[in-house]
């Protein structure tokens, strides 16, 4: 089975540099979320997107943003990189079915792992 | 306060025997779910078992199970035949409403259990 695809899977950058996350959500999967797991913590949510419009905002810095394309896909960009931005970031998407019983499962990508140095 | 309470920060289990990893939650939400992630080492976050809030039956995916007791707010994952490929890090998480509604369902996780499993 397809499963949420991350490019690129690891990066390295230098203190106030950009950089550009992607995420390819599992087929018909209509909402990407974006999660970030500093070293030895849990995934704090940052930001998600149904049907291509931001849906909800979490505990993201200004200094990123995200969108989602036409075909679903999803870009995570992160500009004035700090050391402390150094975390696996994850891309995870659903299907929201309706109904007052529903399972709308989070599947998870592989994750990118940025180092800032 | 924490919505999500994991209170063993690691256990040890022999191989083929069952561990309990304990987990408590926190919502005044009518309508949600909870879930249970497990994270090897590699990194990637691996979907075990889903639990809905008006499921009247405790969820089973083949060696795990999840003990649901909903007047206590506790979602424990139960393994059954612990294997070496268990050893990895577990977290319980729970989606609620989002805050602006619609298509919004973020997850909110646990610190996590370090699980090791013992040969």
């Amino acid at each position: 089975a397809a499963g949420v695809i991350q490019s690129p899977r690891h990066l390295i950058k230098e203190k106030r540099e950009t950089a550009t996350l992607k995420c390819y959500p599992i087929p018909r999967h209509d909402t990407v979320y974006w999660y970030q797991q500093g070293p030895g913590q849990d995934p704090q949510f940052l930001i998600s997107f149904y049907e291509k419009m931001q849906s909800d905002k979490g505990s993201i810095p200004d200094r990123f943003s995200a969108q989602q394309f036409s075909d679903y896909h999803s870009e995570l960009n992160m500009s004035s990189l700090e050391l402390g931005d150094s975390a696996l970031y994850f891309c995870a998407s659903s299907f929201l079915p309706s109904g007052p019983s529903y399972t709308d499962t989070q599947y998870f990508g592989p994750g990118t792992r940025l180092t800032v140095l | 306060a924490q919505k999500i309470t994991q209170t063993q920060p690691g256990m040890f289990v022999q191989e083929k025997e069952a561990v309990t990893l304990d987990c408590t939650y926190d919502t005044s939400d009518p309508s949600y779910g909870l879930f249970w992630y497990k994270q090897p080492s590699s990194g990637e976050m691996i979907f075990l078992i889903y639990q809905g809030s008006y499921d009247q039956q405790n969820a089973t995916e083949g060696r795990y199970s999840l003990n649901f007791q909903k007047a206590r707010k506790s979602a424990n994952l139960v393994i059954s035949a612990s294997q070496l490929g268990d050893s990895a890090m577990y977290f319980c998480a729970m989606r609620e409403e989002g805050n602006s509604g619609a298509g919004s369902y973020q997850l909110t996780f646990g610190k996590g259990t370090k699980l090791s499993v013992i040969p």
